[in-house]
C-alpha cells in the first residue's frame, strides 16, 4: 500500500491526451510538499520527468506537464507517442513519516 | 556527463550482509545529497536512505532502520549502503540517486544493482 495513490494503468491512442492522477494526504501533497514525476521504461532506471512546479529537466519535451490541487496532483501527456509507453511514478515528501514517498506507479499503454 | 554506477549486489542468505557501492562521476559529488531507492521485483519504488552532502545528516525508511547504514566518501566520490540482517523482503534492485538541492526529488539515477535474499 503506497502512501501516494495512482491508478494502476491508463491507455490512449497516439496523438491523444492522457492524465495520471496522484492522490496524497495532508501530511505530504496537502502539506505543500512538491510533487515530482518519473518515467521508467522497461528494464531501465527511473528518469526524472518533472520536478517542483512544472519544471522539466533538459531534454524532456513540453508535451509533459503537471498540476496540483489540494491533496492531489496530476501528470498530463499531450500528443501521445509510442515512446511514451512506460511506467510513471509520482513522488513527494511525507512529514509524518519523515520519508520520501512514491506512488505505486501507473502503466501507460499507447494503443 | 553525470554517471552513477552501482555494484555489490548478489545472492545472500536471510540474515546475511551485503555492502553496496555507488561510484559517481561527472559532477561535484561532495556538493550533493545522495539517496538509495529500491524496487522489488514487479513492484514500485521505495526510498531507503538519505545522506546530506557532508554525510552529517542521515535518514532511513522505517523498513530498514537499525539494519542498513548509509555512508559516503567524498574524496573518492562514492556512496555506500551496508545492509545487515537481510530479509526476503529486501530483495530488490537498489538504485543510488542524486538529490536536487532545493527540491525533494532525485534527478539522476544509476542503473541499479540486484540484491536477492534467499536460502
Amino acid at each position: 500500500q503506497s502512501v501516494l495513490t495512482q491508478p494502476p494503468s491508463v491507455s490512449g491512442d497516439p496523438g491523444q491526451r492522457v492524465t495520471i492522477s496522484c492522490t496524497g494526504s495532508s501530511s505530504n501533497i496537502g502539506a505543500g510538499y512538491d510533487v515530482h514525476w518519473y518515467q521508467q521504461l522497461p528494464g531501465t532506471a527511473p528518469k526524472l520527468l518533472i520536478y517542483g512546479f512544472n519544471n522539466r529537466p533538459s531534454g524532456v519535451p513540453d508535451r509533459f506537464s503537471a498540476s496540483r490541487s489540494g491533496t492531489s496532483a496530476s501528470l498530463a501527456i499531450t500528443g501521445l507517442q509510442a515512446e511514451d509507453d512506460a511506467n510513471y511514478y509520482c513522488q513527494s515528501y511525507d512529514v509524518s513519516l519523515s520519508a520520501w514517498v512514491f506512488g505505486g506507479g501507473t502503466e501507460l499503454t499507447v494503443l | 556527463e553525470v554517471q552513477l554506477v552501482e555494484s555489490g549486489g548478489g545472492l545472500v542468505q536471510p540474515g546475511g550482509s551485503l555492502r553496496l557501492s555507488c561510484a559517481a562521476s561527472g559532477f561535484s559529488f561532495s556538493n550533493y545529497e545522495m539517496n538509495w531507492v529500491r524496487q522489488g521485483p514487479g513492484k514500485g519504488l521505495e526510498w531507503v536512505s538519505y545522506t546530506s552532502s557532508g554525510g552529517n545528516t542521515i535518514y532511513y525508511a522505517d523498513s530498514v532502520k537499525g539494519r542498513f547504514t548509509i555512508s559516503r566518501d567524498n574524496a573518492n566520490k562514492s556512496l555506500y549502503l551496508q545492509m545487515n540482517s537481510l530479509r526476503a523482503e529486501d530483495t530488490a534492485v537498489y538504485y543510488c540517486a542524486r538529490g536536487i538541492g532545493d527540491y525533494d526529488a532525485f534527478d539522476f539515477w544509476g542503473q541499479g544493482t540486484l540484491v536477492t535474499v534467499s536460502s
